[in-house]
């Protein structure tokens, strides 16, 4: 199994406040994404990054941040939380060459 | 631009029924294929991958052939067992850049 560990795993929180999701990483991989998935319509990129403050928009960025002061920490920053943004959300590594992305196990958030 | 279309499911199998489930896609260039698999409350795993055309992946008994004429990468196993239960993800990436385009997923159920 790659080296990916998501916290957390399972949070509720109310609508309003910020959140942040924490991805770290041992395998040393330059690129780390982050994706939601959500019934009927799969996964969807949200940011991703291509090294140490190097970061980018997917598909449905729009309130969500993310940062990258390290090559193993990604973290994705839900400023200020809204029920439609309960979801399972996914980090995910790849490294230039290797043509596998590889995913962490989760973390199922619930904005109430 | 680069896409990937999978078989709608949910698809029903009786335990040692063949499987296929159908992939084709987009893409500007020469991509990567995948097939990724995803259990209950966990994230998606690697299942097999082709780099090329002709390519044929091969994993715990699955199967899929990178056809680039019909542009084409269907998964196959001879025998379902109910373990196989999951929902599988089609995948492509592009060879530079570290992007990834994945189907909606295909729902299997195995039933004994």
């Amino acid at each position: 199994d790659a080296g990916i560990t998501q916290s957390p795993r399972h949070k509720v929180t109310e609508t309003g406040t910020p959140v942040t999701l924490r991805c770290h990483q041992t395998e040393n991989h330059r690129y780390m994404y982050w994706y939601r998935q959500d019934p009927g319509h799969g996964l969807r990129l949200i940011h991703y990054s291509y090294g140490v403050k190097d970061t980018d928009k997917g598909e449905v960025s729009d309130g969500y941040s993310v940062s990258r002061s390290k090559t193993e920490d990604f973290l994705l920053t839900l400023e200020s939380a809204t029920s439609s943004q309960t979801s399972v959300y996914f980090c995910a590594i790849s490294e230039r060459g290797e043509t596998a992305i590889y995913f962490g196990e989760g973390s199922w958030l619930t904005v109430v | 631009g680069n896409s990937v279309t999978q078989m709608e499911g949910p698809v029903t199998l009786s335990e040692e029924a063949f499987l296929t489930i159908n992939c084709t896609y987009t893409a500007t260039g020469y991509p990567s294929l995948f097939w990724y698999v995803q259990y209950p409350g966990e994230g998606l795993q690697l299942l097999l991958k082709a780099t090329k055309a002709d390519d044929k992946g091969s994993n715990k008994g699955f199967e899929a052939t990178y056809r680039k004429e019909t542009t084409s990468f269907h998964l196959e196993k001879g025998s379902v067992q109910v373990s196989d239960s999951a929902v599988y993800f089609c995948a492509l990436s592009e060879r530079t850049g570290n992007q990834f385009y994945f189907g909606t997923g295909t729902s299997l159920t195995v039933i004994p």
